[in-house]
């Protein structure tokens, strides 16, 4: 059964810092994507990464996976406070089916 | 529509009441898909829905939750007998299927479930 963990669960950081959240997962998967959730909102697709060593970026967030170590890493560079929000990654269940597993997000506060 | 439409946007109901959750998800889209996501939690995957083949039911906590599409398109989520633990945020999203791989899924806004 895949598990997907991510760590921090929270995050509180200053403008300006760079940080990186952490994601598990349990089984081999080759599709795996990022989304963000401000409060009360719901989710909104940042990444999509679908191969090994792939790498997206936009703006001061970066996305890469790494398939050998079921990992997957969202970096973030010089935070502003506009990021604040939750961020997941979700990861696919098995090939050939659509089902996602998701982590349990991270809470990531920007403080000004 | 320009997005996945969910209602009502909030439910308050008594312990032991139905409720019945609503999605209409992007025209066109194949795929669809409920998730649940409790205080603070991440999204607990439900069931799913891929054009005229057999719902995956493997998320459905128990024979309480049951979920249709009809005319594959908009897709209810019935739960019976509401307990207080079914307090959540119940959300849908839908894919062009096959194409979910390149860009994701589109959520809706979700439906804020209070069993009182």
């Amino acid at each position: 059964e895949l598990k997907v963990e991510q760590n921090p669960l929270f995050l509180s950081m200053q403008e300006g810092k760079n940080y990186t959240i952490y994601c598990n997962y349990s089984t081999t998967s080759d599709r795996l994507y990022w989304y963000r959730q401000d409060p009360g909102k719901s989710l909104e697709s940042l990444f999509v990464l679908l191969s090994n060593g792939a790498v997206k970026q936009e703006g001061r967030l970066m996305a890469s996976l790494d398939t050998k170590a079921r990992l997957s890493t969202l970096h973030i560079t010089a935070a502003v406070h506009d990021l604040s929000a939750t961020y997941f990654c979700a990861v696919g269940a098995t090939s050939g089916t659509y089902k996602y597993i998701f982590g349990t997000g991270t809470r990531l506060k920007v403080l000004a | 529509g320009a997005g996945v439409s969910q209602s009502p946007s909030n439910k308050v109901t008594e312990k032991g009441k139905d409720v019945e959750l609503r999605c209409d998800p992007i025209s066109g889209h194949t795929a669809l898909y409920w998730y649940r996501q409790s205080l603070g939690q991440g999204l607990e995957f439900l069931i799913y829905f891929q054009g005229n083949s057999a719902p995956d039911k493997s998320g459905l906590p128990s024979d309480r939750f049951s979920a249709e599409r009809t005319g594959g398109s908009v897709s209810t989520l019935t739960i019976q007998r509401t307990q207080q633990e079914d307090s959540a945020v119940y959300l849908c999203a839908s894919s062009l299927g096959g194409t979910v791989m390149l860009y994701g899924y589109t959520f809706g806004s979700g439906t804020r479930l209070t069993v009182v």
